[in-house]
């Protein structure tokens, strides 16, 4: 079976573009997550989704960021203009519902803003 | 205060060593903890789950101290391909995962 699906996979962008990450839950998952993960604050949980609505975005760091989530399987992570603060990898994980526990990671998309 | 800290080492053993990580969790109404692996520039993976009795799987045991608030991971015989990264994981609510920083591991020949 098809694990969580993240692209790009790695993306070099400049200051002040627009950049938008993309992620495909696993076939039959209802709860998304994104994280974000720093060598200096390890993993963060940015926003998290479940049955397609946004539950808890209390981790976005600022306006900028933004997250959607169209439908049941896919949703993408938007940061509008980007910042050489925001260069970080950005995982999407899903769960299978709101009360199990194992939560799978995508391969992460390596953000790097210059 | 962060919701879960752990000691980022590195901790560098020898292959065949035992090894042990702890963690401590600030909040007391965490109900389910884990263990991830991370490895470099992957993604981190489900290690184990940490039950109060403790628990054993193969060379790898998981405790938790809910008097003390902290977990542990402990490991037997350790092999070259257990260096990774370990990230301490606690979940309160259906779905406030927080994550520790990670402890690096390097296993040495």
């Amino acid at each position: 079976d098809a694990g969580v699906i993240q692209s790009p996979r790695h993306e070099v962008t400049e200051m002040g573009q627009e950049v938008t990450l993309r992620c495909k839950l696993i076939s039959g998952h209802n709860s998304l997550f994104w994280y974000r993960q720093t060598m200096m604050r390890g993993l963060e949980l940015l926003i998290y989704f479940n049955n397609n609505v946004p539950i808890d975005d209390s981790g976005m760091p600022e306006d900028r960021f933004s997250a959607k989530m169209p439908n049941a399987s896919f949703s993408t992570l938007k940061i509008q203009p980007s910042e050489p603060r925001d260069s970080a990898v950005y995982f999407c994980a899903s769960k299978i519902h709101a009360s199990g526990n194992t939560i799978y990671f995508g391969e992460g998309s390596w953000l790097t803003v210059v | 205060r962060k919701e879960v800290e752990q000691d980022p080492g590195p901790f560098n053993v020898p292959e065949g060593a035992t090894v042990a990580f702890n963690c401590t969790y600030s909040n007391s109404a965490s109900q389910s903890f884990f263990w991830y692996r991370q490895d470099c520039r992957k993604e981190p993976k489900l290690l184990m789950s940490v039950y109060s009795s403790g628990n054993e799987d193969g060379r790898f045991t998981a405790q938790l101290n809910r008097a003390s608030q902290y977990i542990s991971l402990l490991i037997r015989d350790s092999k070259l391909s257990d260096s990774a990264t370990y990230l301490c994981v606690s979940l309160t609510g259906a779905n406030n995962l927080f994550f520790g920083t990670g402890t690096r591991l390097t296993v040495i020949p």
